[in-house]
């Protein structure tokens, strides 16, 4: 079974940075690109970006560019997301997706919740 | 970059009613393969987003048949043939043709 387990919630002061992890587990992150998605209540899901963890080619939603590094660990099975420069509008769950073909998220994380407050 | 629009925002039902969301794409989603890659997902309070239609007609793993997607090029409907208690939550429709791109989200809740 395809499992996605993600890092747990974090505090973080305006300015900073953070990293959140996502295990797998049932698969290797080799076989598949991995997608990062944002969600705040009021703005709804907002992609932020991929990786394919075979060869670390990543593609970032414009947006997101100069906001988030996507990484992974083979050795581990796990991804990374960093997330720089964090303002308020950080803020959110932060959820970790398994494509699994044709663009297809069919496995997800259960999502790591970033507060950015000072 | 694609911007998909969601109607209606909030959808009030009774639990065996039929509903219906639309969800209108400002440029075609139909690639030059002749694949159009849009999906639809449903977000329950408190969870993760579950995968329910792919390719804009393909039933996800598990996922009950009375959910239905169709239509092609700019306009795209999913369909609940009666609803269910455990359909609450928000619809979003995501396009991956050009790059990735959510709805805004339709919220369905009970009457």
């Amino acid at each position: 079974e395809v499992q996605l387990q993600q890092s747990g919630p974090e505090l973080r002061r305006p300015g900073s940075s953070v990293k959140l992890s996502c295990k797998a587990s049932g698969y290797s992150i080799t076989d598949y690109l991995m997608h990062w998605v944002k969600h705040r209540p009021e703005h709804g899901l907002e992609w932020i970006g991929w990786i394919d963890p075979e060869d670390g080619e990543t593609k970032y939603a414009q947006k997101f560019q100069s906001k988030a590094t996507l990484t992974a660990d083979t050795s581990s099975n796990t991804a990374y997301m960093q997330l720089s420069s964090l303002t308020s509008e950080d803020t959110a769950t932060y959820f970790c997706a398994m494509d699994g073909g044709l663009g297809v998220m069919d496995a997800w994380g259960q999502g790591a919740s970033v507060t950015v407050s000072s | 970059d694609v911007v998909l629009t969601q109607t209606p925002s909030t959808l009030s039902a009774t639990i065996g009613q039929s509903v219906s969301i639309s969800c209108r794409s400002s440029q075609s989603l139909l690639d030059s393969a002749g694949n159009t890659y849009l999906y639809w997902y449903l977000q329950r309070p408190g969870q993760s987003p579950q995968l329910l239609i792919y390719l804009v007609s393909n039933l996800g793993s598990g996922v009950p048949n009375r959910f239905s997607g169709s239509g092609s090029g700019t306009d795209f409907t999913l369909k609940i043939s009666g609803v269910e208690a455990e359909d609450l939550g928000v619809y979003y429709c995501m396009q991956a043709t050009h790059a990735y791109t959510f709805g805004a989200g339709t919220k369905l809740e009970l009457k």
